[in-house]
């Protein structure tokens, strides 16, 4: 596809379930990161896939969160017993392999709420 | 704590004056700078980037200027548009590649026609 693409782009669940967010990066980028952005503040980094591994998972703020890339394209961000303070705007990025400083492309976003 | 801050939450500037945005950091591993646009309900867009062998950068309207010693940074915006009113976000990372992007926590750029 032409950019990154997320869905849902809205998700509304209760607390204690179990969501999926998807994120579909421009093709042929390797890096992909996933972020949190909640009312007020900036994006606040989660985890970071480099192909299929996740090079990167020191922002998950606990046990609860886990993202896959299996394939090194699509990749899911799964959050189990949801709580309220989850709710947020979760942004996907893609970015090119290799060497050289180069910019992030972002998603619209999904926005979580957890009632 | 905070390692990117953007100290002004908001700024309002009328259309066709210069528009500075101002972004500090703390880490003096950071080596590459962007800033990043955002309009209501869209994920951030990329704008503009200096790498940390540069003082400058400039892009149409849009120039970033770096001052390592004080590590900081600013976007100036001349002449400013009413369509450049968004929340703009400061970045840094670590090195050039791989590394995530540490965000500030944004300015919102109002240009009043």
């Amino acid at each position: 596809g032409a950019g990154v693409s997320q869905t849902p782009s809205n998700k509304v669940t209760e607390k204690g379930k179990y969501v999926e967010l998807r994120c579909d990066p421009i093709s042929g980028h390797t890096a992909l990161y996933w972020y949190r952005q909640s009312l007020g503040q900036g994006p606040e980094f989660l985890i970071y896939f480099q192909g299929t591994g996740a090079a990167d998972d020191s922002g998950l703020p606990n046990d609860r969160f886990f993202a896959v890339r299996p394939e090194g394209s699509v990749s899911t961000l799964k959050i189990q017993r949801t709580e309220r303070g989850d709710s947020a705007v979760y942004l996907c990025a893609s970015r090119t392999s290799g060497k050289g400083n180069t910019e992030a492309f972002f998603g619209q976003g999904t926005r979580l709420t957890v009632v | 704590d905070q390692q990117v801050k953007q100290n002004s939450p908001s700024l309002s500037v009328q259309e066709g004056r210069i528009s500075i945005l101002n972004c500090d950091y703390t880490n003096s591993m950071f080596d590459y700078f962007l800033w990043y646009k955002k309009y209501p309900a869209e994920g951030p867009t990329f704008l503009i980037s200096i790498s940390s062998i540069k003082d400058k950068n400039e892009d149409g309207r849009f120039t970033v200027f770096l001052n390592k010693s004080a590590k900081h940074l600013s976007l100036h915006i001349v002449p400013s548009q009413p369509g450049d009113s968004a929340v703009y976000f400061c970045a840094a990372s670590k090195d050039n590649y791989g590394q995530n992007f540490v965000f500030g926590p944004g300015t919102r750029l109002s240009v009043l026609p």
